[in-house]
């Protein structure tokens, strides 16, 4: 069985502040874990997918995420917000056979 | 031009109303995907296709039928609409491989009255 909890469904920062998006996962197996995100009216794509053996994994638009095995976390960060990072973010446990589950996303919320 | 491609886009139809939403795409994926999106609840997945031979049941599947008519095309059809279906369907795609990503159509919008 897998599981995953995203902590927050709406969360606002400030433009220019640090970004943190919460994950934190089950999974009885070792884990394949992916951020999505999902700008207004249109479809998910990938922000960044963890790779065995990785702590710290790089995604596009500076979002960055730490793979914490002994919390079963899966955090994204980003340094600095940007007003175009606003949207709905996902955080993904599962693929290849394992059964795919979805986060119930964060929505960003960026203040000028 | 799009790799995973929905029509319609949108939809407005009543209950009762037999309905289909196709899926394409150019990516050579062997699997393919329909989900739904409601809000608050992330994406559930309503089935799924991992060859035109191989087919499995989602999360959700009740009131939902799938076909999977080549590799390139996997529809979902929802054989009398009722109103606790409206919501954003995805369908997406991915390769074969344990750690691969999926690739998502733009969503169809359907509604029904």
């Amino acid at each position: 069985a897998q599981s995953v909890t995203q902590l927050g469904s709406h969360v606002s920062v400030s433009e220019g502040a640090l970004v943190l998006l919460r994950c934190n996962y089950s999974s009885s197996v070792p884990p394949y874990l992916f951020w999505y995100v999902q700008y207004p009216n249109q479809g998910l794509q990938l922000l960044l997918k963890y790779t065995t053996g990785a702590t710290l994994v790089k995604g596009i638009n500076g979002f960055e995420a730490e793979f914490k095995k002994s919390e079963t976390s899966f955090h994204l960060t980003k340094p600095s917000a940007h007003m175009s990072d606003a949207a709905e973010y996902f955080c993904v446990v599962g693929g290849g056979y394992q059964k795919v589950t979805f986060g119930t996303g964060t929505k960003l919320q960026v203040i000028p | 031009d799009a790799d995973v491609t929905q029509t319609p886009r949108n939809r407005i139809t009543k209950t009762g109303k037999r309905i289909m939403l196709e899926c394409s795409q150019t990516k050579g994926h062997d699997r393919m995907y329909w989900y739904r999106q409601d809000p608050g609840l992330g994406l559930r997945l309503i089935y799924y296709s991992f060859d035109v031979k191989d087919i499995n049941k989602g999360e959700i599947s009740d009131g939902y039928s799938v076909s999977r008519q080549a590799q390139a095309k996997f529809s979902l059809s929802l054989e009398s609409a009722i109103p606790n279906q409206t919501a954003l369907y995805f369908c997406a795609t991915r390769t074969s491989g344990d750690n691969n990503e999926q690739f998502f159509g733009p969503g169809t919008r359907l509604t029904v009255l």
